[in-house]
Order: structure tokens, then sequence, then C-alpha cells
């Protein structure tokens, strides 16, 4: 299993451009979700889902949009990059939700937004 | 929304020592999960604690959660080089989602 596998590693935009970050499951989890690392906060959530077809907003989740097609993918959409966005993108992954089941991260995504 | 406090923020020691870090919340959590994130990667849930007063022990790392869930501790025992990261505790937001704390940056020094 390669387990959460998140696609750039590295980015570099513009302010006003958009883009995907991609992120993909190979162990069948229902429960994924989106976090930025930001330096001295900790991870935040911007948006998760319990399952395909279903979305939900986290904690920071301006700027930002996701769907859920299928099991296995949980892209997230920049819509116009600020550089507020400058960050560290991890996607999550697990069985269920809270205890229930644990939290696999990939390996993440680093975004430079000048 | 939970506001988690770890201090220290960091800390730096020498092969061998012992260590503390501290989790805090003025909320009570339903469970509490600590992690480790090691430069460049996502970070991997070392524990689970959900019960007051529990104690979870992996190795050399001994993990608290406080009789009134609202605090957790990582005692570390003779810390090694391997041990370096970023520590961080995640507060279960009621089952839908976690709340993290700004973390703990652990160096230790050979």
């Amino acid at each position: 299993n390669a387990g959460v596998t998140q696609t750039p590693k590295f980015q570099v935009l513009k302010t006003g451009q958009s883009m995907t970050l991609q992120c993909a499951q190979d162990m069948n989890h229902e429960y994924m979700s989106w976090y930025r690392q930001d330096p001295g906060m900790g991870l935040r959530l911007i948006h998760y889902s319990v399952g395909a077809g279903i979305t939900d907003q986290g904690e920071v989740p301006n700027g930002y949009n996701v769907s859920r097609s299928t099991t296995e993918d949980f892209p997230l959409r920049l819509l116009s990059a600020a550089p507020s966005q400058t960050s560290v993108y991890f996607c999550a992954s697990s069985s269920g939700a809270g205890v229930v089941g644990t939290q696999y991260f990939g390996p993440g995504t680093r975004l430079l937004v000048l | 929304t939970q506001l988690l406090e770890q201090s220290p923020q960091f800390l730096s020691i020498q092969e061998g020592e012992n260590l503390t870090v501290y989790c805090n919340s003025s909320s009570v959590f339903s469970s509490l999960q600590w992690y480790r994130q090691e430069p460049g990667e996502g970070p991997v849930l070392l524990v689970t604690v959900v019960t007051g007063g529990e104690v979870k022990k992996l190795k050399r790392l001994t993990f608290q959660f406080g009789d009134a869930r609202k605090d957790s501790s990582l005692h570390i025992t003779a810390a090694q080089p391997g041990d370096t990261g970023l520590y961080l505790c995640a507060a279960d937001n009621y089952g839908q989602n976690f709340v993290f704390g700004p973390g703990t940056r652990l160096s230790v020094l050979p």
C-alpha cells in the first residue's frame, strides 16, 4: 500500500492564480481531511469528508474548495491564491472520525504564493 | 473551537536525559492523541488516550491523560537523537475532527 499520496511536493504560485492539490489514498478509508500547517500554529482543519459525495468545512475553509467524487481521491482547490495561503498542506485519511480510526497523513505539499 | 496549548515550545537536551512536554486546555476533551512529525513528513500517530487518569507506555515514552481530561503529558526517558521532532497533541472535537496544538519542537543532541 502507498498509503496517502500528495502531489505536487512543492509549488510556487503568483497571487490570483488557481491550482489543485491532489490527494489519494489506497486504504479504502471513508474519512479524509485537509489541514494547513503554519509555524507556531499547529495544524488547522480546512475541509473534511466523511465519504464520497459528502464534504464539510473545517476551521479555515475560506479560499478553498473540495469535492469527493470517489473514496480514493480528495482534491483541494485554491480558487485565487493569496500570500496568506503560503503554507504546508497535509491530507489525511482514516477509517472513521475521531478516535474510531487512526489518521494517516500524507507527506505534504509546500506552497509559496508570491 | 478548543484551544490547545503546548509547552515548552522548544526543547534542546542531551542524549540520555529525561524530558516532559505538556498539552493543556480550558476545555474538557473526549479523547486526545499525540503525534510526532519529522522534517518534511506528515505527523505520525503515537497514542490515543480516552479515559481520565489513563497512562499509556510506548517503549521509553509515557503518556498521561489528566483526571479532569483537560491536560496531558508526554514523558520520554533516556532520550535518543531519533526522538528529535515536532510533538503535536490533538483533541477530539466530539467525534467529528481533531483540533491540534502548536507543538513542541524537540532536539536531542548526541
